[in-house]
């Protein structure tokens, strides 16, 4: 069964300051890693998809990377800002269709 | 919008009432998922139906079923709700194969067993 961690569970950073959010999984055969934000009482928002011939994406401020033969991924947020308070979530796509997911991590980016 | 639409957004029911999670797609994606999620236990699968036409269980199946009533449409029902299924419930949906396909949530339904 795949597992998937992420590390830490929260993170409190001032304003302006670089995020590193950390995934792993324990089975590498996956077809591709998601990254999702989720705000308080709120769904699911798709921020990165990443495929597993792929090393990183992009968009904006984010970056993540994929490191498959590792079972790890990295999301890094450039310029912290309060609006990128919300939990980040890591799901994992393995050769069946359900998603395997982190427990998240919650940022606050104080101002 | 193109997406997941969920109803209701909010349920208040009592022990041992009955009730439907609706949620439909426009996506024309070949499968979709509904999930709960509780706090410290993350999001679990509950039903999935890979394609029009099945169903199938996921980690948490016990006092749920599901209906996929065509491509565009998955529901789930609660036959005798308990306080234990108090939660957020999400549904998903994704094209069925390929590495480049990634799952679209609904907003959820807040469900509320007293």
């Amino acid at each position: 069964k795949q597992e998937v961690t992420q590390i830490p569970a929260a993170l409190s950073v001032p304003e302006g300051e670089n995020l590193v959010l950390n995934c792993s999984f324990t089975d590498s055969a996956i077809y591709n890693l998601q990254w999702f934000r989720q705000d308080p009482g709120k769904g699911l928002t798709s921020l990165l998809l990443i495929q597993s011939s792929q090393r990183e994406q992009t968009s904006g401020r984010l970056n993540a990377s994929l490191d498959k033969s590792s079972g790890r991924s990295t999301l890094y947020i450039a310029a912290s800002q309060p609006g990128d308070s919300a939990t980040y979530l890591c799901a994992v796509r393995p050769g069946d269709y359900k998603l395997s997911f982190g427990a998240g991590t919650t940022v606050t980016v104080r101002a | 919008n193109a997406g997941v639409t969920q109803t209701p957004k909010f349920q208040v029911l009592k022990t041992g009432q009955s009730m439907t999670l609706q949620c439909a797609q426009d996506m024309n994606h070949n499968s979709m998922y509904w999930y709960r999620q509780d706090p410290g236990m993350g999001l679990r699968l509950i039903y999935y139906s890979a394609s029009e036409g099945t169903t199938d269980k996921g980690e948490v199946p016990n006092g749920y079923n599901v209906s996929r009533l065509n491509k565009r449409e998955f529901s789930l029902r609660l036959e005798s709700a308990a306080p234990s299924q108090t939660s957020v419930y999400f549904c998903a949906s994704s094209e069925s194969q390929g590495s480049n396909y990634g799952y679209t949530f609904g907003s959820g339904t807040r469900l509320t067993v007293v």
